[in-house]
C-alpha cells in the first residue's frame, strides 16, 4: 500500500515549457486535491477533484490543468511554465468521514519540487 | 486570505517540554484538523476536533477549541527531537475543501 505517489519529485524547467506532474493513488479515495506550497504562504488549492471524470478550481487555479481521468490518478499540467510557478507541489487524496460524512480527512504525496527559470 | 492563521510562527524548546500552537481562524466551522510536516515531506493528519468538541486527546497531543474565540491550540507534551516538523491547522471550507494556515515551525533541541 503505497499510499499517494507524486512523480517526478524535482523537475527544472525553462519559461514557456509544459509539463505534467502525476498523482496516483491505491486507497480509493473519492477526493484529490493539488497545493502549492510557498515560504510563508501555507497550502494553497490549485485544483481539486470529487471524482472520476470531475475537477473544480481552488484559490489559485490560474495557470494550471487538471484531469482525473481514472479515479486512481490526478494530473496537473502547467501549458506555459512561469517563473511564478517555482513551488513545492503536493497531491493529496481523501474521504468524507463522521455520521453525515462532514470530515474529510486528506493523505499527502511527498511533493514535487519545481523550478521554473 | 488564510482561513486559519497559526501562532507563533516559529518555536524552540528543549526536549522533555511542552510545545503549545495556536490557530485562529475567521468563519464558522464544524472541525478543525491538524496536520504535521516533516521536512522535505507531504502533511500527515493527526487529529480532528469537532465544533461541538472542547477538547481532545491523542497520545502526547491534546487539542482545544473555543468556537466563541474562533481558535484552537495544540499542545504536545514531553517533546522529542522527532517532534521537529511544522504544524498546521485546517478548517474546512465547503463541503470537499479544507483551508490550511501558515504553519508553526517547531524546533526541539536535544
Amino acid at each position: 500500500n503505497a499510499g499517494v505517489t507524486q512523480t517526478p519529485k524535482f523537475r527544472v524547467l525553462k519559461t514557456g515549457q509544459s509539463m505534467t506532474l502525476l498523482c496516483a493513488q491505491d486507497m480509493n479515495h473519492e477526493y484529490m486535491y493539488w497545493y502549492r506550497q510557498d515560504p510563508g504562504m501555507g497550502l494553497r488549492l490549485i485544483h481539486y477533484s470529487v471524482g472520476e471524470g470531475t475537477t473544480a478550481k481552488g484559490e489559485v487555479p490560474d495557470g494550471y490543468n487538471v484531469s482525473r481521468l481514472k479515479k486512481q490518478n490526478f494530473l496537473l499540467g502547467l501549458e506555459s511554465a512561469a517563473p511564478s510557478q517555482t513551488s513545492v507541489y503536493f497531491c493529496a487524496s481523501g474521504y468524507l468521514t463522521g455520521t453525515g460524512g462532514e470530515h474529510n480527512i486528506q493523505y499527502f504525496g511527498a511533493g514535487t519540487r519545481l523550478s521554473v527559470l | 486570505s488564510q482561513q486559519g492563521e497559526e501562532d507563533p510562527q516559529a518555536l524552540s524548546i528543549q526536549e522533555g517540554e511542552n510545545a503549545t500552537m495556536n490557530c485562529s481562524y475567521k468563519t464558522s466551522i464544524n472541525n478543525l484538523q491538524w496536520y504535521r510536516q516533516n521536512s522535505g515531506r507531504g502533511l500527515v493528519h493527526l487529529i480532528l476536533i469537532r465544533s461541538n468538541e472542547r477538547e481532545k486527546h491523542s497520545g502526547r497531543l491534546r487539542v482545544t477549541l473555543d468556537t466563541s474565540k474562533k481558535s484552537s491550540s495544540l499542545l504536545i507534551t514531553a517533546s522529542r527531537a522527532a517532534d521537529t516538523a511544522s504544524y498546521f491547522c485546517a478548517t474546512r471550507s465547503g463541503t470537499y475543501k479544507y483551508i490550511f494556515g501558515t504553519g508553526t515551525r517547531l524546533k526541539v533541541l536535544a
